[in-house]
Protein backbone atom coordinates (compact mmCIF):
# COMPACT_ATOMS: atom_id res chain seq x y z
CA UNK A 1 0.00 0.00 0.00
CA UNK A 2 0.64 3.56 0.13
CA UNK A 3 2.10 4.06 -3.82
CA UNK A 4 2.49 7.47 -5.12
CA UNK A 5 3.19 7.11 -8.70
CA UNK A 6 5.21 10.13 -11.17
CA UNK A 7 5.17 11.10 -14.91
CA UNK A 8 6.81 11.22 -16.73
CA UNK A 9 10.33 9.49 -15.11
CA UNK A 10 11.97 11.72 -17.66
CA UNK A 11 11.73 14.36 -19.61
CA UNK A 12 14.19 16.42 -21.86
CA UNK A 13 12.92 19.98 -23.16
CA UNK A 14 14.04 23.05 -25.19
CA UNK A 15 14.73 26.37 -22.97
CA UNK A 16 11.68 28.24 -23.01
CA UNK A 17 8.89 25.72 -22.77
CA UNK A 18 7.17 24.65 -20.11
CA UNK A 19 6.99 21.00 -18.51
CA UNK A 20 4.34 19.48 -16.41
CA UNK A 21 4.85 16.43 -13.84
CA UNK A 22 2.07 14.55 -12.20
CA UNK A 23 2.43 12.96 -8.99
CA UNK A 24 -0.49 10.59 -7.85
CA UNK A 25 -1.54 8.74 -5.02
CA UNK A 26 -2.80 5.48 -6.22
CA UNK A 27 -4.07 3.66 -3.53
CA UNK A 28 -4.66 6.14 -0.70
CA UNK A 29 -5.82 9.97 -0.07
CA UNK A 30 -3.27 12.50 0.36
CA UNK A 31 -4.52 16.15 1.58
CA UNK A 32 -0.79 17.35 1.43
CA UNK A 33 1.43 16.38 -1.31
CA UNK A 34 5.37 17.94 -1.25
CA UNK A 35 7.06 18.86 -4.10
CA UNK A 36 11.55 18.87 -3.77
CA UNK A 37 14.08 19.30 -5.82
CA UNK A 38 17.40 16.92 -5.39
CA UNK A 39 20.77 18.19 -6.91
CA UNK A 40 23.20 15.32 -7.51
CA UNK A 41 24.81 13.76 -4.59
CA UNK A 42 23.05 16.08 -2.56
CA UNK A 43 19.56 15.94 0.09
CA UNK A 44 16.29 17.15 -1.06
CA UNK A 45 15.51 19.99 -0.71
CA UNK A 46 11.40 20.92 -0.05
CA UNK A 47 10.07 23.80 -3.11
CA UNK A 48 6.32 23.96 -1.89
CA UNK A 49 3.66 21.80 0.66
CA UNK A 50 0.86 20.95 -1.47
CA UNK A 51 -2.56 21.32 -0.21
CA UNK A 52 -5.54 20.18 -1.96
CA UNK A 53 -8.38 22.31 -3.56
CA UNK A 54 -5.93 25.25 -1.91
CA UNK A 55 -2.88 27.01 -2.97
CA UNK A 56 0.32 25.84 -2.69
CA UNK A 57 2.90 27.04 0.61
CA UNK A 58 6.53 28.11 -0.67
CA UNK A 59 9.62 27.64 0.64
CA UNK A 60 11.58 31.22 0.74
CA UNK A 61 13.21 31.05 -2.42
CA UNK A 62 11.00 29.37 -4.83
CA UNK A 63 9.52 30.73 -7.11
CA UNK A 64 5.80 30.37 -7.31
CA UNK A 65 5.66 32.07 -10.55
CA UNK A 66 7.91 29.63 -12.30
CA UNK A 67 7.07 26.51 -10.23
CA UNK A 68 3.12 26.02 -10.75
CA UNK A 69 1.63 23.74 -8.32
CA UNK A 70 -1.77 22.55 -8.49
CA UNK A 71 -3.03 20.11 -6.26
CA UNK A 72 -6.96 19.14 -7.57
CA UNK A 73 -8.02 16.16 -6.11
CA UNK A 74 -7.00 13.76 -3.32
CA UNK A 75 -4.92 11.73 -5.31
CA UNK A 76 -3.16 14.44 -7.94
CA UNK A 77 -1.34 17.27 -7.79
CA UNK A 78 0.65 18.83 -10.67
CA UNK A 79 4.16 20.68 -10.57
CA UNK A 80 4.53 22.83 -13.52
CA UNK A 81 8.11 24.44 -14.37
CA UNK A 82 7.21 27.47 -17.05
CA UNK A 83 9.82 28.94 -19.43
CA UNK A 84 12.18 26.13 -18.74
CA UNK A 85 15.77 27.09 -18.12
CA UNK A 86 19.16 24.61 -17.91
CA UNK A 87 19.42 25.95 -14.38
CA UNK A 88 16.10 24.07 -14.07
CA UNK A 89 17.48 20.64 -14.54
CA UNK A 90 17.13 18.59 -12.12
CA UNK A 91 15.61 15.52 -10.15
CA UNK A 92 12.09 17.07 -8.80
CA UNK A 93 10.65 14.30 -6.62
CA UNK A 94 7.08 14.79 -5.13
CA UNK A 95 5.84 12.98 -1.65
CA UNK A 96 2.20 12.28 -0.11
CA UNK A 97 1.12 12.30 3.33
CA UNK A 98 -1.47 9.81 4.35
CA UNK A 99 -4.82 11.93 5.09
CA UNK A 100 -6.25 11.61 8.98
CA UNK A 101 -2.90 12.44 10.58
CA UNK A 102 -0.18 9.87 10.18
CA UNK A 103 2.98 11.82 9.55
CA UNK A 104 5.31 9.35 6.85
CA UNK A 105 5.23 10.66 3.74
CA UNK A 106 5.38 8.13 0.91
CA UNK A 107 7.73 9.20 -2.17
CA UNK A 108 7.34 9.02 -5.85
CA UNK A 109 9.96 7.75 -8.29
CA UNK A 110 11.10 10.87 -9.28
CA UNK A 111 11.57 12.70 -12.76
CA UNK A 112 14.14 13.70 -13.91
CA UNK A 113 14.00 17.13 -16.16
CA UNK A 114 16.78 17.76 -18.73
CA UNK A 115 16.45 21.14 -20.65
CA UNK A 116 18.93 21.87 -22.99
CA UNK B 1 14.75 25.04 15.48
CA UNK B 2 14.25 21.27 14.79
CA UNK B 3 17.06 19.54 12.68
CA UNK B 4 18.32 16.16 12.15
CA UNK B 5 22.22 15.56 11.82
CA UNK B 6 23.26 12.80 10.01
CA UNK B 7 26.76 11.02 9.76
CA UNK B 8 28.67 11.84 6.79
CA UNK B 9 29.38 9.73 4.07
CA UNK B 10 30.71 8.10 2.53
CA UNK B 11 30.64 5.08 3.52
CA UNK B 12 32.66 1.61 2.32
CA UNK B 13 31.74 -1.65 3.39
CA UNK B 14 32.85 -5.22 2.86
CA UNK B 15 29.79 -7.32 2.55
CA UNK B 16 28.61 -9.04 5.95
CA UNK B 17 30.08 -6.37 7.59
CA UNK B 18 28.47 -4.74 10.32
CA UNK B 19 26.61 -1.38 9.42
CA UNK B 20 25.85 1.52 11.71
CA UNK B 21 24.45 5.27 10.33
CA UNK B 22 24.30 7.72 12.94
CA UNK B 23 21.58 10.23 13.30
CA UNK B 24 20.62 12.52 15.96
CA UNK B 25 17.98 15.16 16.36
CA UNK B 26 16.76 18.14 17.74
CA UNK B 27 13.09 18.82 18.11
CA UNK B 28 10.80 20.82 20.98
CA UNK B 29 8.02 18.48 20.17
CA UNK B 30 7.58 14.64 19.88
CA UNK B 31 8.68 13.57 16.21
CA UNK B 32 8.52 10.86 14.31
CA UNK B 33 11.49 9.22 13.08
CA UNK B 34 12.30 7.96 9.81
CA UNK B 35 14.47 6.47 7.54
CA UNK B 36 14.20 6.00 3.89
CA UNK B 37 16.86 4.84 1.63
CA UNK B 38 17.26 5.85 -2.13
CA UNK B 39 18.90 3.55 -5.22
CA UNK B 40 20.59 5.01 -7.76
CA UNK B 41 18.12 6.59 -10.14
CA UNK B 42 15.47 6.36 -8.16
CA UNK B 43 13.02 8.11 -5.67
CA UNK B 44 12.95 7.70 -1.83
CA UNK B 45 11.50 4.50 -0.32
CA UNK B 46 10.25 4.32 3.28
CA UNK B 47 12.64 1.91 5.05
CA UNK B 48 11.42 2.28 8.67
CA UNK B 49 9.83 4.28 11.29
CA UNK B 50 9.27 4.97 14.78
CA UNK B 51 6.76 7.18 16.25
CA UNK B 52 7.47 7.24 19.98
CA UNK B 53 10.64 6.93 22.18
CA UNK B 54 11.80 3.10 22.85
CA UNK B 55 9.67 2.15 19.60
CA UNK B 56 11.99 0.08 17.47
CA UNK B 57 11.75 0.21 13.87
CA UNK B 58 13.09 -2.77 11.47
CA UNK B 59 12.68 -3.77 7.84
CA UNK B 60 14.78 -5.67 5.59
CA UNK B 61 17.31 -6.91 8.24
CA UNK B 62 17.66 -2.93 9.28
CA UNK B 63 16.83 -2.02 12.58
CA UNK B 64 16.67 1.62 14.10
CA UNK B 65 15.55 2.74 17.99
CA UNK B 66 13.91 5.83 19.03
CA UNK B 67 16.56 7.06 22.08
CA UNK B 68 14.70 9.89 23.85
CA UNK B 69 17.32 10.22 26.46
CA UNK B 70 20.12 10.66 23.58
CA UNK B 71 18.11 12.35 20.53
CA UNK B 72 19.26 9.47 18.50
CA UNK B 73 17.74 7.38 15.48
CA UNK B 74 20.72 5.38 14.14
CA UNK B 75 20.22 2.85 11.55
CA UNK B 76 21.67 -0.83 11.73
CA UNK B 77 22.18 -4.14 9.96
CA UNK B 78 24.51 -6.93 11.25
CA UNK B 79 25.66 -8.09 7.97
CA UNK B 80 24.92 -5.92 4.62
CA UNK B 81 24.67 -7.00 1.26
CA UNK B 82 25.66 -5.80 -2.19
CA UNK B 83 21.59 -4.69 -2.79
CA UNK B 84 22.13 -2.42 0.29
CA UNK B 85 24.24 -0.42 -1.56
CA UNK B 86 22.55 3.30 -1.89
CA UNK B 87 22.04 6.70 -0.08
CA UNK B 88 20.53 6.33 3.06
CA UNK B 89 18.14 9.47 4.86
CA UNK B 90 17.84 9.98 8.18
CA UNK B 91 14.11 12.43 8.65
CA UNK B 92 12.11 13.58 11.46
CA UNK B 93 8.90 14.72 11.14
CA UNK B 94 6.62 17.19 13.63
CA UNK B 95 3.44 18.60 12.57
CA UNK B 96 3.30 20.21 9.24
CA UNK B 97 7.01 19.86 8.92
CA UNK B 98 9.43 17.31 7.89
CA UNK B 99 13.13 17.44 7.89
CA UNK B 100 16.13 15.22 6.05
CA UNK B 101 18.87 15.02 6.72
CA UNK B 102 22.20 15.17 4.29
CA UNK B 103 22.41 11.52 3.52
CA UNK B 104 24.90 9.18 3.83
CA UNK B 105 25.99 7.38 0.64
CA UNK B 106 27.00 3.41 1.63
CA UNK B 107 28.51 0.98 -0.84
CA UNK B 108 28.92 -2.61 -0.17
CA UNK B 109 31.50 -4.72 -1.74
CA UNK B 110 31.53 -8.26 -2.80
Amino acid sequence: GAVVSQHPSWVICKSGTSVKIECRSLDFQATTMFWYRQFPKQSLMLMATSNEGSKATYEQGVEKDKFLINHASLTLSTLTVTSAHPEDSSFYICSARLSGGAQTQYFGPGTRLLVL
Amino acid sequence: GDSVTQMEGPVTLSEEAFLTINCTYTATGYPSLFWYVQYPGEGLQLLLKATKADDKGSNKGFEATYRKETTSFHLEKGSVQVSDSAVYFCALSVPNQFYFGTGTSLTVIP
